[in-house]
């Protein structure tokens, strides 16, 4: 099974709501990533948990809050967002590098509305 | 700078063409490349290749890696209106969890 799966499928906020997105994996993988994708551009990485810590943050906005539970989940909280933020929401999973394999096997994406 | 180039940007094609899509690569450290193709929502896994020459095949789908020259190719004999799709390839730099993406393919097959 090489699925990741994340909820909602679709997101529509005001600027002032709190909301959160979720990932869920089943392989084992112990490394999840958020990748933020514009309209026809690739995807653009945000966060990177491995071992549920906190590996990689790319300068992302503290109106972006990451959170790893346990190492199935992952969440993205989001606040005051800007219109901006609008963007399809891509989860990943993968192996922890190091590993013989690289793949990383993203989640269908969460579309996320700012009005 | 780490970057990954795709050529075409865009291609169109009638169904039965053959296709040959181009990815180029600069990265420091460079381990493996990966193709995902991308139809309306999350890229899906096609491809991970590590060592030179050794062709990879799934179907009408396959792809080959250059070490030496930089470069990996995806080939699609047979196309057909549902290999329409943006193809990306991504080089992944070992123990930085970083995947450098290109800005993708987009093919469109024509029935």
């Amino acid at each position: 099974d090489t699925e990741v799966t994340q909820t909602p499928k679709h997101l529509v906020m005001g600027m002032t709501n709190k909301k959160s997105l979720k990932c869920e994996q089943h392989m084992g993988h112990r490394a999840m990533y958020w990748y933020k994708q514009k309209a026809k551009k690739p995807p653009e990485l945000m966060f990177v948990y491995s071992y549920e810590k906190l590996s990689i943050n790319e300068s992302v906005p503290s109106r972006f809050s990451p959170e790893c539970p346990n190492s199935s989940l992952l969440n993205l909280h989001l606040h005051a967002l800007q219109p901006e933020d609008s963007a399809l929401y891509l989860c990943a999973s993968s192996q922890p590098q190091g590993l013989p394999t690289d793949t990383q096997y993203f989640g269908p994406g969460t579309r996320l509305t700012v009005l | 700078e780490d970057k990954v180039v795709q050529s075409p940007l865009s291609l169109v094609v009638h169904e039965g063409d053959t296709v040959t899509l181009n990815c180029s690569y600069e990265v420091t450290n460079f381990r493996s490349l990966l193709w995902y193709k991308q139809e309306k929502k999350a890229p899906t896994f096609l491809f991970m290749l590590t060592s030179s020459g050794i062709e990879k095949k799934s179907g009408r789908l396959s792809s080959i890696l250059d070490k030496k020259e930089l470069f990996s190719i995806l080939n699609i004999t047979a196309t057909q209106t549902g290999d329409s799709a943006v193809y990306l390839c991504a080089a992944c730099l070992p123990g930085t969890y970083k995947y450098i993406f290109g800005t993708g393919t987009r093919l469109k097959v024509l029935a």
